[in-house]
């Protein structure tokens, strides 16, 4: 099983809508987990961090299950510009040099 | 406010040709990394420093050598390029307390390197 999975999608989604990705890792000493966002050719960079109690920034929504070993990413009210793969990441301990990252999930808003 | 910056940001080489990739970072951080990014593959460390003067192997360490002497650069290094290493490298920073909230990643806009 691998570390972190994400569905590789598309998902094609129409303007306006809301679109959920979960993520799934199997390490349950994983401590950190964080969203981040990579346009077509560009590097990634940090959308947001997931906490235990879930959190909200706008209209993006983070949730963690720690229970069941997911973190999901909720966008509402999708904008054209949402159009992206986002890449779920993964960390264990504080002093620990690994840090996973999943493939990505990409994100196709339709006009 | 520069952040991570990499050079160069393209590279063409011919099988065997070797070349070095800089990374400099201007926000102090201690931590720096090195990426490849290839189709289906997702982000895979190669190499990573905790410090100046420190390096150790990510998950795909073979066929390159990295360097730290300066706590603002991470060099990484390919002594004889293959076409396997055709590839986006991205360098990453991230403060001293690692993997914690507190200190993201942060990315250089990455060097596509071909190698025929």
């Amino acid at each position: 099983r691998k570390e972190v999975e994400q569905d590789p999608g598309p998902f094609n989604v129409p303007e306006g809508a809301t679109v959920a990705f979960n993520c799934t890792y199997s390490n349950s000493a994983s401590q950190s987990f964080f969203w981040y966002r990579q346009d077509c050719r560009k590097e990634p960079k940090l959308l947001m961090s997931v906490y235990s109690s879930g959190n909200e920034d706008g209209r993006f929504t983070a949730q963690l299950n720690r229970a069941s070993q997911y973190i999901s990413l909720l966008i509402r009210d999708s904008k054209l510009s949402d159009s992206a793969t986002y890449l779920c990441v993964v960390s264990r301990a504080l002093r620990d040099d690994k840090i996973i990252f999943g493939k990505g999930t990409r994100l196709h808003i339709l006009p | 406010n520069a952040g991570v910056t990499q050079t160069p940001k393209f590279r063409v080489l011919k099988t065997g040709q070797s070349m070095t990739l800089l990374c400099a970072q201007d926000m102090n951080h201690e931590y720096m990394y090195w990426y490849r990014q290839d189709p289906g593959m997702g982000l895979r460390l190669i190499h990573y420093s905790v410090g100046e003067g420190t390096t150790a192997k990510g998950e795909v360490p073979d066929g390159y050598n990295v360097s730290r002497l300066k706590k603002q650069n991470f060099l990484l290094g390919l002594e004889s390029a293959a076409p396997s290493q055709t590839s986006v490298y991205f360098c990453a920073s991230s403060s001293s307390q690692r993997s914690s909230y507190n200190s993201p990643l942060h990315f250089g806009n990455g060097t596509r390197l071909t190698v025929t």
